[in-house]
Parts: structure tokens; C-alpha cells; sequence
């Protein structure tokens, strides 16, 4: 079975420039999730999804991020524009969901903005 | 102060034992959990405890929980090279069970 799918791996821009991530779940997984790890820290929640509705966008920096999953499968998150503190390594899991449900984390995207 | 604290690195012989420190603040957990995160990839779950447990074993692996003190270990028996990564301590609690995680243990296992 394929596990959670992540493109690109790496990402180099320029500050002001718009960025997107692509997220592909383990397959039959309703809930996926985005999140931002810096570095030399843990992981921290941008937004949640339950199938296609963002229960849980409390963390997303509005302004500049946004993400959708149509159909409830694929996932993208967009910033635009990035800023120089947007460098960071973006990870996407996703998990069967119920009661502790493991997560299952993509290998991310490592963002660096110049 | 942060919600989940654990120490920044720890460095092992290669067959000796490796104790990683946990504390968390939220009385209210659920659940806490270790994850192992490898160069280059995705955090794993490594293993998992309810609240009202105190200890579980998976083999080479034991999670020691004192709930009174908010204190989480992770003992790796006989720990080998491959074992070498960042180990996240993290917490979880309601009904949403997202963890919340502390910065990592960069674990270093020499021959």
C-alpha cells in the first residue's frame, strides 16, 4: 500500500513569490492534515481536514495560506506570497479517523525562501 | 513555557540502553505518544499510551508514564545505529486527538 504522497520534495523561491504543495492521502483515509515543521522543532498544525471540510483552521495564517481538498482526496496548501519566516519543511498526513487513529505523515516539502 | 519539553540531544553506545525524558503540561491528556523522524522523511508513531496506563512494552521499546508528575520516557533496549533519528515526545487530549509536540531528541548512537 502507497503512503502519503508529497510533491514537490523541495522548493526554492524568491520572497513575494507564490508557492503551492501537493498532498496525496493513503487511500480511504478521510482525515488529512497539513503541517509546518521548523527547524529543530516539532510539527505544528495548519489546518485539518474531515473528507472535503476544514474543521480545524485555527493555526493557518489566513493572509497569505490557503489550502483546499476537493472531492476529499487530494489536498493543496498555497502561500502567496511567501514570506522569508515561511522557509520550513511542510508535511501532510492523514489518518483513518475515530478515536485514536494513527497518522500517517508524507516525507514533506522542504520550502526555502530567499 | 512550551506545552511538551524533552532534551535536545542524547548520545548512546551502540547495544547500551536509551532513556528519552518527556514532560508535558496539559493535565488533561489523553493520549501520549513517540514518534521516530529519520533524515529527509515523515515522522512514524512509534508507539502510543492511554492516560490511565503507566507502562507498555513493544519489544525493544518501553513507555514509562507518571501521571502524577507529567513525565514520559521511551527506554530503547540494545539500541542499534539504525535507531539514530529525532524522537518526538507529544500529548494529545480531547476529542480531536491531534498532538501536540515537543522540538525533538536528537538521538546519537555511536559504535
Amino acid at each position: 500500500e502507497a503512503g502519503v504522497v508529497q510533491s514537490p520534495r523541495y522548493k526554492i523561491i524568491e520572497k513575494k513569490q507564490p508557492v503551492a504543495f501537493w498532498c496525496n492521502p493513503i487511500s480511504g483515509h478521510n482525515t488529512l492534515y497539513w503541517y509546518r515543521q521548523n527547524l529543530g522543532q516539532g510539527p505544528e498544525l495548519l489546518i485539518r481536514y474531515e473528507n472535503e471540510e476544514a474543521v480545524d483552521d485555527s493555526q493557518l495564517p489566513k493572509d497569505r495560506f490557503s489550502a483546499e481538498r476537493l472531492k476529499g482526496v487530494d489536498s493543496t496548501l498555497k502561500i502567496q506570497p511567501a514570506e522569508l519566516g515561511d522557509s520550513a519543511v511542510y508535511l501532510c498526513a492523514s489518518s483513518p479517523g475515530g478515536e485514536g487513529s494513527e497518522q500517517y505523515f508524507g516525507p514533506g516539502t522542504r520550502l526555502t525562501v530567499t | 513555557g512550551e506545552d511538551v519539553e524533552q532534551s535536545l540531544f542524547l548520545s548512546v553506545r551502540e547495544g547500551d540502553s536509551s532513556v528519552i525524558n518527556c514532560t508535558y503540561t496539559d493535565s488533561s491528556s489523553t493520549y501520549l505518544y513517540w514518534y521516530k523522524q529519520e533524515p529527509g522523511a515523515g515522522l512514524q508513531l512509534l508507539t502510543y499510551i492511554f492516560s490511565n496506563m503507566d507502562m507498555k512494552q513493544d519489544q525493544r521499546l518501553t513507555v514509562l508514564l507518571n501521571k502524577k508528575d507529567k513525565h514520559l520516557s521511551l527506554r530503547i533496549a540494545d539500541t542499534q545505529t539504525g535507531d539514530s533519528a529525532i524522537y518526538f515526545c507529544a500529548e494529545s487530549s480531547g476529542g480531536s486527538y491531534i498532538p501536540t509536540f515537543g522540538r525533538g531528541t536528537s538521538l546519537i548512537v555511536h559504535p
